[in-house]
């Protein structure tokens, strides 16, 4: 069954807009909520992550958002670029264990 | 430059044939996953193994498919026999205890005719 809800399955945004994808998750004992980004013809690459300690998390343009009553975390691209037009997948796991993904989101930015 | 290495990138093979996919995981990594991601499922978690010992292969058709880890250096999934609803991209991704970050391959595309 699918353990992380990703939201929406795709999303167009224009250049300098703000892109926000949405993620929950059911399993309580998860304590470790990456984003990975993928381009075509690549693998995942781990592009930011939080635990749910903070609620919080700020890297450049890309900021994590964690709702943790909610069981909800979400990423927000800021001032979006054409080179983040890929695909995102959010993931929790526990440990380090069993991580599992969201089912993706294929961003579009317009240029 | 560490990282997965996965064979072979592209794979074309009759239904009913064996197919085996191979990973290199990234030196001194004890976890190593197997994905599959396909357009309708995203990414779904076949296996996962810590220090070549079988975690999880609870997301695998154990009727057809096997993973291994032969050694610290090599993880193996084969599908015998395949069928054509197994066409997808295969990844391999590798990290190690108290570690976080997974490390993907470039994955293997699998097309069964």
């Amino acid at each position: 069954q699918q353990q992380v809800k990703q939201s929406p399955q795709s999303l167009i945004v224009q250049k300098g807009g703000i892109s926000i994808i949405n993620c929950a998750y059911e399993n309580t004992a998860f304590d470790y909520f990456p984003w990975y980004q993928q381009f075509p013809g690549k693998g995942p690459a781990l592009l930011i992550a939080i635990r749910p300690d903070v609620s919080e998390k700020k890297e450049g343009r890309f900021t994590i958002s964690f709702n943790k009553s909610a069981k909800q975390f979400s990423l927000h691209i800021m001032d979006s670029q054409p080179g983040d037009s890929a695909t995102y997948f959010c993931a929790a796991s526990k440990d380090n264990n069993d991580m599992r993904f969201g089912a993706g989101t294929r961003l579009t930015v317009k240029p | 430059d560490a990282r997965v290495t996965q064979t072979p990138r592209h794979k074309v093979t009759e239904m009913g044939q064996e197919v085996t996919m191979r990973c290199q995981p990234i030196l001194g990594h004890n976890t190593v996953f197997w994905y599959r991601q396909t357009m309708m499922q995203g990414l779904e978690l076949l296996a996962y193994f810590r220090n070549r010992a079988p975690l999880d292969d609870s997301g695998m058709p154990k009727d057809r498919f096997s993973a291994e880890m032969p050694d610290a250096t090599l993880a193996t999934l084969k599908i015998q026999p395949s069928e054509p609803r197994d066409s997808a991209v295969y990844f391999c991704a590798s990290g190690f205890t108290g570690g976080t970050e997974a490390f993907f391959g470039q994955g293997t595309r699998l097309t069964v005719v």
